[in-house]
């Protein structure tokens, strides 16, 4: 079966702050992709990147970041000089095989209040 | 960038109604789902379909129905909505069925059943 835990319900900083979202994950396939999502107020889930398993390298565009790391199976997710925009619901899925074709299991999701 | 739609993006309805949500997208894309959103916020897969005339039961029991008659329509409909309905729905779509595709998501529907 596939988990994702992102045990950071509501995390609150204030601008200029870095934070860092944090993502487990579960499965027992040596083949598998890791997403982020982001979900603004306006309700729709906006991708942000897709990761497969084979490929380790952290990766940066622009203020965000991403750290991930097979040893602990977590994909964290950083911002760094937080601003007012960025404060929404982010979550983090897994795809893998044995979850069916395309289906997406997701952690509950981190709330990122940014305040001025 | 994904071009799917759903309508309406909000509505309240008394108990006992027949609702459709609609939801189209405009890529192409044979894989479609619908999401139930609880105020938790998690999310729930309740029905997917891997193109026309198939649909599949999700990972969270539902008493909603979908049908996919097009490529690019997945509605969702509940026969009699109930109070316990209340909550966001939101349709998504990938290009196909291989689990590296992300999925691209609607702006959701906020339904409130009184």
């Amino acid at each position: 079966a596939q988990k994702v835990t992102q045990a950071q319900t509501e995390i609150s900083v204030v601008e200029k702050e870095d934070v860092t979202l944090d993502c487990v994950y579960e499965t027992r396939d040596t083949t598998y992709y890791l997403f982020w999502y982001k979900q603004p107020p306006s309700g729709e889930l906006v991708f942000l990147i897709r990761r497969n398993s084979f490929d380790e390298q952290n990766e940066i565009s622009g203020r965000y970041s991403w750290n991930f790391q097979k040893s602990t199976s977590s994909f964290n997710f950083t911002i760094t000089a937080s601003q007012v925009v960025d404060s929404a619901v982010y979550f983090c899925a897994l795809s893998a095989p044995n979850s069916g074709y395309s289906t997406l299991t997701f952690g509950k999701g981190t709330m990122l209040l940014v305040s001025p | 960038e994904a071009d799917i739609y759903q309508t309406p993006r909000y509505l309240v309805i008394g108990t006992g109604k027949k609702i459709t949500l609609e939801c189209s997208q405009t890529m192409g894309h044979d894989k479609m789902y619908w999401y139930q959103q609880d105020p938790g916020m998690e999310l729930h897969l309740i029905h997917y379909s891997y193109g026309v005339n198939s649909t599949e039961k999700g990972d969270l029991s539902s008493e909603s129905t979908v049908s996919r008659i097009r490529t690019e329509h997945f509605p969702l409909t509940l026969e009699s909505a109930r109070p316990s309905h209340t909550s966001q729905y939101l349709c998504a779509s990938s290009e196909s069925a291989q689990f590296y595709n992300e999925q691209f998501f609607g702006p959701g529907t906020r339904l409130t059943v009184l």
